[in-house]
């Protein structure tokens, strides 16, 4: 079975400062997809970031960055100079390969203050 | 180009009644899915079909609900009786050939009084 962990419930970040988000997770595949997705307060799920586990380069989009360790089976998000917008709860998920299944965990809630 | 389409995006009915929600994937895509987001359980996929066809229905809740997809541009979710604890947040997703990434559409507030 396919397990997602996100340990952080909350976290708050200081407008333009750096935040982490932190992501585990288990599975017995070598094939596999891994996302974070943003919920902003409309509700609607915007993906943020993919990786497959097959790459060794951490994926990059703008401000949004990961840090994929495969051997510790850790996938954080780093968002870089945090602006308001980038409030919402951020859900990490786990594809595996041949598989559509996505396993969610339970979500952050990133708070960005002024 | 239009992401996916869902509606209504809100619903309030009474325990009891037929609810109906619908979905129009992304042009082209194949695989459509269904969740279902509470407080409680977080997101849950209920179904997926992929080129029209139910592949996995394993997280639908029970009989009362039922999902079709009678081309690859609609699909409908319907649950009946509806309960007061099928009150959440339902989103409809959909990827394309190569299935790497699932985009959500805006999702449908359902409220059961």
């Amino acid at each position: 079975a396919q397990t997602v962990t996100q340990s952080q419930p909350e976290m708050s970040v200081q407008e333009a400062e750096t935040v982490t988000l932190s992501c585990t997770y288990d599975t017995s595949e070598s094939d596999y997809y891994l996302f974070w997705y943003k919920q902003p307060p409309s509700r609607q799920m915007i993906l943020v970031i993919r990786q497959e586990a097959y790459k060794q380069q951490n994926a990059t989009e703008n401000r949004f960055s990961v840090n994929f360790q495969k051997a510790a089976k850790s996938f954080s998000l780093k968002i870089s100079d945090s602006q308001l917008g980038d409030a919402a709860m951020y859900f990490c998920a786990l594809r595996k390969g041949g598989s559509e299944k996505l396993v969610f965990g339970k979500g952050t809630k990133l708070t960005v203050n002024p | 180009d239009a992401g996916v389409i869902q509606s209504p995006r809100h619903e309030v009915t009474e325990m009891g009644q037929e609810v109906t929600l619908r979905c129009k994937p992304i042009s082209g895509h194949n695989s459509l899915f269904w969740y279902r987001q509470t407080m409680m359980r977080g997101l849950e996929l209920l179904i997926y079909f992929n080129n029209n066809v139910p592949i996995d229905d394993s997280g639908m809740p029970e009989d009362r609900f039922s999902a079709k997809m009678p081309n690859a541009s609609f699909s409908t979710l319907k649950i009946q009786p509806s309960e007061p604890r099928d009150s959440a947040v339902y989103f409809c997703a959909s990827s394309g050939q190569r299935r790497e990434t699932q985009y959500f559409g805006p999702g449908t507030r359902l409220l059961v009084l």
